[in-house]
Parts: structure tokens; sequence; C-alpha cells
């Protein structure tokens, strides 16, 4: 199946700070999302981006789907934005099965 | 409000029982999907439905059970052959069927003493 990896695995933060978080999938994909799951473990809605570039506020994402990558942008973070943050495919060929990377665990310290 | 209702969020259980736990929806969506996560790891697939009377395993479907008898009910039944059943469980539903924008509830944790 789908191969999605994510990086990096681990992200310190100083408040105000822009950081880019990276997900590379292994196949052509249908359905590309991005979360963020706070602490308390809900997971929550950022972007739905097969393909080209989408903002909100200070996050921006950008999908290559030729080159197989999708980047998050976070600009001015604040201590709300740390937490974990997931990449979810579907591949052409996977069934509409999502499949979730391992995430990026952001912390902004004050 | 519109948006999808887990329960119990908490449950603790004795190795052996079965545990049913409870995923609903208003948002009129077709697909439903219930997903495990491990502490430090990404979500895994255990049975998603597409519409109502159907549903199909997921990648570590073994030791579960799912139905889907109204389109707005996916209950998921973790039984006693699930090995390694303490985990956080996420239920989720999209409007497009498998290939749309999914929506997650708050999710529910079970720990099996």
């Amino acid at each position: 199946g789908i191969q999605v990896e994510q990086s990096p695995p681990d992200l310190i933060l100083q408040e105000g700070a822009n950081s880019t978080l990276r997900c590379n999938f292994s196949d052509s994909v249908n359905n590309l999302q991005w979360f963020h799951q706070n602490p308390w473990g809900q997971l929550i809605n950022l972007f739905y981006i097969p393909s080209g570039t989408k903002q909100n506020g200070r996050l921006s994402a950008t999908t290559v789907a030729t080159e197989r990558y999708s980047l998050l942008y976070i600009s001015s973070s604040q201590t709300t934005d740390s937490g974990v943050y997931f990449c979810a495919v579907v591949g052409v060929t996977n069934a509409g099965k999502s499949t979730f990377g391992d995430g990026t665990t952001l912390t902004v310290k004050p | 409000d519109g948006g999808i209702t887990q329960s119990p969020k908490y449950l603790f259980r004795k190795e052996g029982q079965n545990v049913t736990l409870s995923c609903e929806q208003n948002l009129n969506h077709d697909a439903m999907y219930w997903y495990r996560q491990d502490p430090g790891q990404g979500l895994r697939l255990i049975y998603y439905s597409q519409i109502v009377n159907d549903f199909q395993k997921g990648d570590i479907a073994e030791g579960y059970s799912v139905s889907r008898e109204k389109k707005e009910s996916f209950p998921l039944t973790v039984t006693s052959a699930q090995k390694n059943p303490t985990a956080f469980y996420l239920c989720a539903s999209s409007i497009q069927g498998l290939r749309g924008e999914l929506f997650f509830g708050e999710g529910s944790r079970l720990t099996v003493l």
C-alpha cells in the first residue's frame, strides 16, 4: 500500500517563529488532508488539499501531487499551535482507505 | 449542532470482556470509519462502511466487529480476541464516499485491565 512519511518527527519552536512540516507519499493520491491533534486527542481539520495551495490565517499548505509531497506552513507560531500534526492520504489504488503518517510533534515555547 | 458523537469517552474493562463503542453522526454522511491510535503513532484503519448494511475490513480488523444498520450509526465491538485492546479509538465520517474529506469524533479511550 501507499507509504506516508512525515518530517521532522519532532519540532521545538519559540513563540513567534515560523515552521514548515513536510509529508511525502509513495504513490499518486486522490485525497490529502492535514490535521492537528490537540492535547485531548481530538483531530481538527486544517486542510483538504489533494493539489494546489490554500491558506487559512497563519496556516497555509501546498501539495505538489506530481512530485508526491505536501508542505504545511505555520507562521508566527503560538503556544496553542502545540500538538501533533498528521498528514493523511488516499492513494489512487487504495480503494478509498486513508493512510496516515506518524505525525510531527510540535512544541511552541512561550 | 452537526457533528460526530462518540461514547463513552473513557472506558475501563477487564481482560476477556467484549466492549462496544458508539459512534453517531448527524451530518448525513454516507461513509463512516473506525481508526485505532496507539501512543506516539499515527491512525490505523480498523473497519469502514460506505453504505448502510455494508462494511469492509481495514488494515487491522482482527479482533473487532462492526455493524451499519442505520446511516447515522456505526458501532465498534472490541472482542476478547483482540490481543492488545488498550488504545484510543476514533470514529470518522465523510460526505463524498471513500474519497471525501474526513471529519472525526472526539475519540474513546479504552483501557483493559
